[in-house]
């Protein structure tokens, strides 16, 4: 059963405007939590990460909000661009493990 | 070579037929990692090498096999194809130099492979 859960496959949002992408996670012992990105015909690649002591984590204008009690995590995207336009997948890790636990991706299209 | 590398980038295999997909890096990383895109499932894991000389199962390992004979490569084989194996295949590698896990440290992926099997 997937400990990481992307429930929204896809969202589309005009440019300028906020991209809000969701993810749940069933187990509490994960220590970090990370978002990559990817583009078509490319690997994915690393967008930000939050570390479960943290309810926040911003990078420019990406931010990760995380409400451990809920078991949820979102990544906000402002103001979004057309360059913003690929699959995100949340993925969550325990330390000492290393292995990445990754949910289904959202594909996010940003409109013109 | 810059990162992590794949080869072939795309290939059509006849069920039954045996294949392997090559991964190398020049990161010098000690880990690697083969993961299994599928739409609606994300990147499952299929096989981890913390280090050279070990290998470990993930979540999906059933009818795969992998090698780690040094730093830089980690092949990965099906040894008679199956249909459920058509997918494209990612090939991560990581540094678990036993520091303290920063929050930045993460997988570095390759381009992919899109393998079809008939």
């Amino acid at each position: 059963d997937q400990q990481v859960k992307q429930n929204s496959p896809s969202l589309s949002v005009q440019e300028g405007r906020i991209s809000i992408l969701n993810c749940d996670y069933t187990n509490s012992m994960f220590d970090y939590f990370l978002w990559y990105k990817k583009y078509p015909a490319e690997g994915p690649t690393f967008l930000i990460s939050i570390s479960s002591i943290k309810d926040k984590n911003e990078d420019g204008r990406f931010t990760v909000f995380l409400n451990k009690s809920a078991k949820h995590l979102s990544l906000h995207i402002v103001p979004s661009q057309p360059g913003d336009s690929a699959v995100y997948f949340c993925a969550a890790l325990l330390i000492g493990d290393y292995k990445l636990s990754f949910g289904a991706g959202t594909t996010v299209t940003v409109r013109a | 070579i810059a990162g992590i590398t794949q080869a072939p980038t795309s290939q059509i295999l006849a069920a039954g037929r045996r294949m392997t997909l090559r991964c190398t890096q020049d990161m010098r990383h000690n880990a690697m990692y083969w993961y299994r895109q599928d739409l609606g499932l994300g990147l499952r894991l299929i096989h981890y090498s913390n280090t050279a000389g070990t290998t470990g199962k993930g979540e999906v390992p059933d009818g795969y096999s992998v090698s780690r004979a040094n730093t830089d490569d980690f092949p990965l084989t099906l040894a008679s194809a199956v249909p459920s194996q058509t997918s494209v295949y990612f090939c991560a590698s990581g540094d678990l130099s036993g520091r303290a896990y920063s929050g930045t440290d993460t997988q570095y992926f390759g381009p992919g492979t899109r393998l079809t099997v008939l």
